[in-house]
């Protein structure tokens, strides 16, 4: 079974940081999904990766195969990156992502 | 059309009651999926359906009932249900099993 750690838990910081959002799994994966989801809200996939870098807007995720790593950044936060942001694998399961704990991002004005 | 529908947003039942969720999507995927999501929890899949067959369930208690009546669709029927299945039901597609999902905005539901 993949364990999923993310970290940190819990992040504040204010309109304009550079924020950074960790992922490490501990089983070879197939792909790799980075997900938001607004509070009492519903869950947008922002990325789906297997190898290298994907940048969309604000929004850079990376992945390292080797170290069994990636990483979410988000350039000029501002208050509506306010989230929790989720990291998912797919491992040998087509179907089945195993979901980390996610990171409470609060971006303050 | 890259959305995934969810209906009814809120829902309030009894645990005589029936009541039945829906999901709908118009992307052409092939793929389909229920999760269950507690309060401060990550989502815990529940079944997946494959070109409208059941392919997973998660050894979900029978009282809740997928269906998949074609392509676009998904039903998760839910009767006798317990205080502790209250939660966001989550509805979700993907093209096919390697691709993104996209999920809905999900049903809240209580069951008093």
């Amino acid at each position: 079974k993949n364990e999923v750690e993310q970290s940190p838990q819990n992040l504040t910081a204010q309109e304009g940081e550079f924020i950074t959002i960790n992922c490490s799994y501990s089983v070879g994966i197939s792909a790799l999904h980075w997900l938001q989801q607004h509070p009492g809200g519903g869950i947008v996939s922002l990325f789906m990766l297997s190898s290298g870098k994907k940048k969309h807007g604000r929004l850079i995720a990376t992945i390292n195969i080797q170290e069994k790593h990636s990483s979410l950044h988000i350039t000029a936060s501002h208050p509506r990156d306010s989230a929790v942001y989720i990291c998912a694998v797919r491992g040998g399961s087509n179907y089945k992502l195993t979901f980390g704990k996610g990171t409470l991002l609060t971006v303050n004005p | 059309d890259t959305e995934v529908t969810q209906t009814p947003k809120h829902l309030v039942m009894g645990m005589t009651n029936k009541k039945s969720l829906k999901c709908e999507q118009h992307m052409g995927h092939r793929a389909m999926y229920w999760y269950k999501q507690k309060a401060k929890k990550p989502p815990e899949l529940m079944f997946v359906y494959s070109y409208e067959k059941l392919s997973i369930n998660e050894s979900v208690p029978s009282r809740f009932s997928p269906e998949c009546p074609n392509s676009s669709l998904l039903n998760l029927h839910l009767h006798a249900l317990q205080p502790e299945d209250s939660a966001l039901y989550l509805c979700a597609s993907s093209r096919t099993s390697t691709e993104t999902q996209y999920f809905g905005p999900g049903t809240r539901l209580l069951v008093l």
